[in-house]
């Protein structure tokens, strides 16, 4: 069973610059989920998608982060302007259906470097 | 609000030796899961065990054993036989019926042969 797939694996932009980030989920997995983990921290989460609806994307930075799962598969997050602080690790996760027992699978992450 | 501590920055260990590493949560949620994940250098999370606040039993998963005290509601993380590879970053994590994730600040974990 392929895993969850993330792309690209890193990029460096300048600050005020945009950047796009995809991910695949394994397939079947109804739930996709968007984490930002600076370096040294735990990842936080940022969006939580339930097929192609937002369940949750109150640490979402609304005024320059937005994401978007049209199809209810793959989905992509996008920054508009970067910021300095934006430098971090881009998770992507997927799990069945959402509960408290339910794995989430990560993906490799995308290394976002802003200069 | 849920809160995930743990209070080993990092940790070093012999290899073929036990290491233990804490975790103590802190929810009013009465259902709720427990997870561990590695991180690698490589930087994915990979999922090595969970326990159900329900569960009767510890979970154990290989090497791995989890230690649930849920009236002193920890969940340490016990690794068996240290290998060279288990070097990571570790993090504890709990999930409950809100559906988030909420991860603690993790443990480094270095394995010396």
């Amino acid at each position: 069973e392929a895993g969850v797939a993330q792309s690209p694996r890193y990029k460096i932009i300048e600050k005020r610059q945009s950047v796009a980030f995809w991910c695949n989920p394994i397939s079947g997995h109804a739930t996709l989920y968007w984490y930002q983990q600076i370096l040294g921290q735990g990842p936080k989460l940022l969006i939580q998608f339930q097929n192609n609806g937002v369940v949750d994307d109150s640490q979402l930075p609304k005024d320059r982060f937005s994401a978007e799962r049209l199809k209810g598969v793959d989905s992509t997050l996008k920054i508009q302007p970067a910021k300095l602080e934006d430098s971090a690790v881009y998770l992507c996760a997927s799990s069945p259906d959402p509960g408290s027992a339910d794995t989430q699978y990560f993906g490799p992450g995308t290394r976002l470097t802003v200069l | 609000a849920q809160k995930i501590t743990q209070t080993q920055p990092g940790m070093f260990v012999q290899e073929k030796e036990a290491v233990t590493l804490d975790c103590t949560y802190d929810t009013s949620d009465p259902s709720y899961g427990l997870f561990w994940y590695k991180q690698p250098s490589s930087g994915e999370m990979i999922f090595l065990i969970y326990q159900g606040s329900y569960d009767q039993q510890n979970a154990t998963e290989g090497r791995y054993s989890l230690n649930f005290q849920k009236a002193r509601k920890s969940a340490n993380l016990v690794i068996s036989a240290s290998q060279l590879g288990d070097s990571a970053m570790y993090f504890c994590a709990m999930g409950s019926n809100d559906y988030k994730l909420s991860f603690g600040a993790g443990t480094t974990v270095t394995v010396r042969a």
